[in-house]
């Protein structure tokens, strides 16, 4: 079935140390992104990608980097850099070039991160 | 900016209880407006959309209608059910992304 796989679902991490959270699709869309939520915040942009080997900051991108060497792939590194890492994060991928395209987000089920 | 706000929850019903999660946006140009649904535990899936003034989305019995001269797009239900407890965000296209609202919790009790 196609979709987006994300891994690990749940990860720990001892302070100081970076984490790297997997996103795969195999929708053959172009586009790709990382959300964070929150309790009571809502969902809010990390990074997205439009095309292969390009990205964009979102609205929270600082303590987080990004790497898309493949189209399916878009892996999220949360390094010791950001503040507050405990989250539940989100991938979610579109196809942005079709016709008819209507901008909807296609959402894997998440990876939640616990700092100890 | 473009921005969505979304009643606050927690909104706690009973089994055949009317719904309405209001939202209401402010954005320039025609954004395609979607409600998505979470569950405990997993992503957010697509409950319905609508891309142009007056369009009425519809899935799994909710609705929802595209009304630009209210800015809103209020989710409606006529009868929840017990599964229909969930997280609803109220999202609004902003290319490439999307934009979200906090989200509604909804709790149906039997």
């Amino acid at each position: 079935d196609g979709g987006i796989t994300q891994s690990p679902k749940y990860l720990f991490r001892k302070e100081g140390q970076n984490v790297t959270l997997s996103c795969e699709q195999n929708l053959n869309h172009d586009a790709m992104y990382w959300y964070r939520q929150d309790p009571g915040q809502g969902l809010r942009l990390i990074y997205y990608s439009q095309i292969v080997n390009d990205f964009q900051k979102g609205d929270i991108a600082e303590g987080y980097s990004v790497s898309r060497e493949k189209k399916e792939s878009f892996p999220l590194t949360v390094t010791s850099a950001q503040k507050n890492p405990t989250a539940f994060y989100l991938c979610a991928s579109s196809n942005i070039q079709g016709r008819g395209d209507t901008g909807e987000l296609f959402f894997g089920e998440g990876s939640r991160l616990t700092v100890l | 900016g473009n921005s969505v706000t979304q009643m606050e929850g927690p909104v706690t019903l009973s089994e055949e209880a009317f719904l309405t999660i209001n939202c209401t946006y402010t954005a320039t140009g025609y954004p395609s407006l979607f409600w998505y649904v979470q569950y405990p535990g997993e992503g957010l899936q697509l409950l319905l959309k609508a891309t142009k003034a007056d369009d009425k989305g519809s899935n799994k019995g909710f609705e929802a209608t595209y009304r630009k001269e209210t800015t809103s797009f209020h989710l409606e239900k006529g009868s929840v059910q017990v599964s229909d407890s969930a997280v609803y965000f109220c999202a609004l296209s902003d290319r490439p992304a999307l934009i979200f609202g906090k989200g509604t919790t909804l709790s149906v009790s039997s």
